[in-house]
């Protein structure tokens, strides 16, 4: 089982470039979340998807969007990105939501936004 | 708003020794907590789960213990060894929540 994966490793972007992160398990979890990563923030929670085709904000959802495309894949987009999104983005999946099944994370998405 | 705290924010030990890592939380009616170890440029590998209705949990060198009544949970590492160098983060849910709350995480060296 290769676990969560996560596309592109590094990217560069420029103020007001468009770009989707791509995530997949292979753990048939019914639960995925994106989080960012920041220096002295912690980590933190942008979007979740408790099931197939629901999606829901987290704390810093501004920004950003989401497409659950089917049970292994959960898409987080920016549609103009900004410095501010300069982070590391983590996916993850859990098999049952609401913290009653442990996360598991991918290697994440390293992004600069220049 | 639940906060969550490691203390210390960095550790150096020698090889061998065994070790405590603490992490608190504000409030007391979470569902559950997991502790990870995240190692530098890397994504986070989960370590160890303990619902709220468990006291404690071990897998190998590692033992996580939770008392919910005072907002604290450890991790035991024992026998420490190089490999274990990483940044350790405790994370807390919430009851029918999806957001896992993390801490700022105890960055730990062992020296050989």
């Amino acid at each position: 089982n290769a676990g969560v994966t996560q596309t592109p490793k590094f990217q560069v972007l420029k103020t007001g470039q468009s770009m989707t992160l791509q995530c997949a398990q292979d753990m048939n979890h019914n639960s995925m979340y994106w989080y960012r990563q920041d220096p002295g923030m912690g980590l933190r929670l942008i979007y979740y998807s408790a099931s197939e085709g629901t999606t829901d904000k987290g704390e810093v959802p501004n920004g950003y969007n989401v497409s659950r495309l089917n049970k292994r894949e959960f898409s987080l987009r920016l549609e103009s990105a900004a410095p501010s999104q300069t982070s590391v983005y983590f996916c993850a999946s859990s098999r049952q939501g609401q913290g009653r099944d442990e996360q598991f994370f991918g290697p994440g998405t390293r992004l600069t936004v220049l | 708003k639940q906060e969550v705290t490691q203390i210390p924010a960095a550790l150096s030990v020698p090889e061998g020794e065994n070790l405590v890592l603490n992490c608190s939380f504000t409030d007391s009616a979470i569902y559950n907590l997991q502790w990870f170890r995240q190692d530098p440029g890397k994504g986070l590998t989960s370590l160890l789960l303990i619902q709220s209705s468990q006291r404690e949990q071990t897998s190998g060198r590692l033992n996580a213990s939770l008392d919910k009544s005072s907002g604290r949970s450890t991790l035991y590492i024992a026998a420490s060894q190089p490999g274990d160098s990483a940044t350790y983060l405790c994370a807390v849910i919430q009851g029918g929540s999806e957001k896992l709350v993390f801490g700022k995480g105890t960055k730990l060296t062992v020296n050989p």
